[in-house]
């Protein structure tokens, strides 16, 4: 069964420096989306992504956060210089269509700010 | 702004023993209302999808019911592999259509 794959699994880093979490969404999927999940509260959207370009983004999703399709099936979340309350769980999840149709999720990246 | 409220926070029931997981939400326009369940440290995984008031779905020991402000999970005959956090998002027919908003979700714990 087709699933949305994410690495690392787990990432440690120092306050204020860069990383990218990579996902590969589900192969025949056209729209793409980062959410996150702070420990012990709700699965929160980031952004959407759909035809190379941002379609939809949340609040958080500032400045510091931008998204890329590098090739055909990479989709990454960068954040360029990584605070505390950015400690999270980050899925990325995939959809055929935008609207009416339902949102596969990966596993996650843990990301642990130090 | 969307909002979903989900309760009980958390559940706790024998083997066996039905109950109902309880969404209610507040949307500008409903698209959708989903189900998932997420188990510790993983992704949501999800259930199912439904689009208008009456409409039902089921998945073996599941049936997701809505209405108009609110959507039910029934969980019939549960076993401990139920065990899960069970979550409830939206999507509303704003913006790009494509966005869910979750509620905070519910912790369901079967016991033997």
């Amino acid at each position: 069964e087709p699933e949305v794959t994410q690495t690392p699994s787990h990432q440690v880093t120092q306050m204020g420096q860069e990383v990218i979490l990579r996902c590969v969404p589900i192969s025949n999927h056209l729209y793409f989306y980062w959410y996150r999940q702070i420990l012990g509260q709700k699965v929160e959207f980031l952004v959407s992504f759909y035809n190379n370009e941002i379609s939809e983004k949340s609040e958080i999703f500032d400045d510091q956060f931008s998204v890329e399709r590098p090739d055909g099936s990479n989709f990454t979340l960068k954040i360029r210089s990584t605070k505390l309350e950015d400690s999270a769980m980050y899925f990325c999840a995939s959809s055929k269509q935008g609207g009416n149709t339902e949102a596969f999720f990966g596993q996650g990246t843990r990301l642990t700010v130090v | 702004e969307d909002q979903v409220t989900q309760s009980p926070e958390a559940l706790r029931l024998q083997e066996g023993e039905s109950s109902s997981l309880n969404c209610s939400y507040t949307v500008s326009g409903l698209r959708g209302l989903f189900w998932y369940r997420q188990d510790p440290g993983k992704g949501p995984e999800f259930l199912f999808t439904l689009y208008s008031a009456g409409e039902e779905k089921e998945k073996e020991r599941l049936k997701a019911t809505l209405t108009k402000k609110e959507s039910f999970l029934h969980i019939t005959a549960p076993k401990p592999e139920d065990s899960a956090t069970y979550l409830c998002a939206v999507q509303a027919f704003t913006g790009a259509n494509s966005k869910l908003t979750f509620g905070k979700g519910i912790t369901l714990s079967v016991r033997p």
